[in-house]
């Protein structure tokens, strides 16, 4: 069966540092993978989707970044954290045609 | 106005009760519906998934889906405890030459009292 693994769970960091937040898929190949941001008390805003190894579609200008170095992974970045980046960040995987999205158990920053 | 309007909540009810969960969108174009729970910390779980008007039923969940009021529900039979968490409609669709979205509702929180 499939699995998606996202760490770390949590995170504290200080504004202007980096970020990396990584997310794996197991048992599927070929995924499209999706990063989301959930404000509390509100939906998910997709941040990021990707197709393929090195294709990254961006939903939202800001100062976070995605990449897909291998086929079932998939990391979201920052050069230089801001406060307003503090949020549950939350990785998903869907397989092929109209199939519904997995989520992980997402990471939760705090940007102080 | 927003693609999907999801009643905000929050909704307290006894155990046992039976519960609706309503969400609106407007985009006649959105053909697939999920709902998925969302425990407090947690990623969302999917729930249910269905493509059709009419109901779908599985176990003590019961999706609804009114393409031509574009009205979709979750009831919850024999509500317990154990049910108490956010419930998300979402809608999937498929922008041209892209990878299918799934846009959602702003999430309901349920609590079952025992």
């Amino acid at each position: 069966s499939q699995t998606i693994h996202q760490w770390p769970a949590t995170l504290v960091q200080p504004v202007g540092s980096p970020l990396s937040l990584e997310c794996t898929v197991e048992g599927t190949s070929n995924p499209n993978l999706y990063w989301y941001r959930q404000a509390a008390g509100r939906g998910l805003q997709l941040l990021f989707y990707s197709v393929g190894i090195g294709q990254i579609s961006s939903e939202v200008p800001q100062n976070l970044s995605a990449s897909r170095p291998q086929d079932r992974q998939f990391i979201l970045s920052s050069k230089k954290l801001l406060l307003s980046d503090s949020g549950f960040y939350l990785c998903a995987w869907g397989g092929q045609a109209n199939s519904p999205l997995h989520f992980g158990n997402g990471t939760r920053l705090t940007v102080t | 106005q927003k693609e999907v309007e999801q009643d905000p909540g929050p909704l307290s009810v006894p155990e046992g009760a039976i519960v609706s969960l309503n969400c609106t969108y407007s985009n006649s174009a959105f053909q697939y519906f999920m709902w998925y729970r969302q425990y407090s910390r947690k990623g969302p779980e999917l729930l249910m998934y269905t493509y059709s008007s009419g109901n779908k039923e599985d176990g003590r969940f019961t999706a609804q889906v009114d393409k031509s009021s574009k009205y979709i529900s979750l009831f919850i039979r024999d509500s317990q405890p154990s049910d108490s968490a956010t419930y998300l409609c979402a809608i999937l669709f498929r922008r041209k030459g892209s990878a299918r979205q799934l846009t959602f509702g702003s999430g309901t929180q349920l609590t079952v009292l025992p």
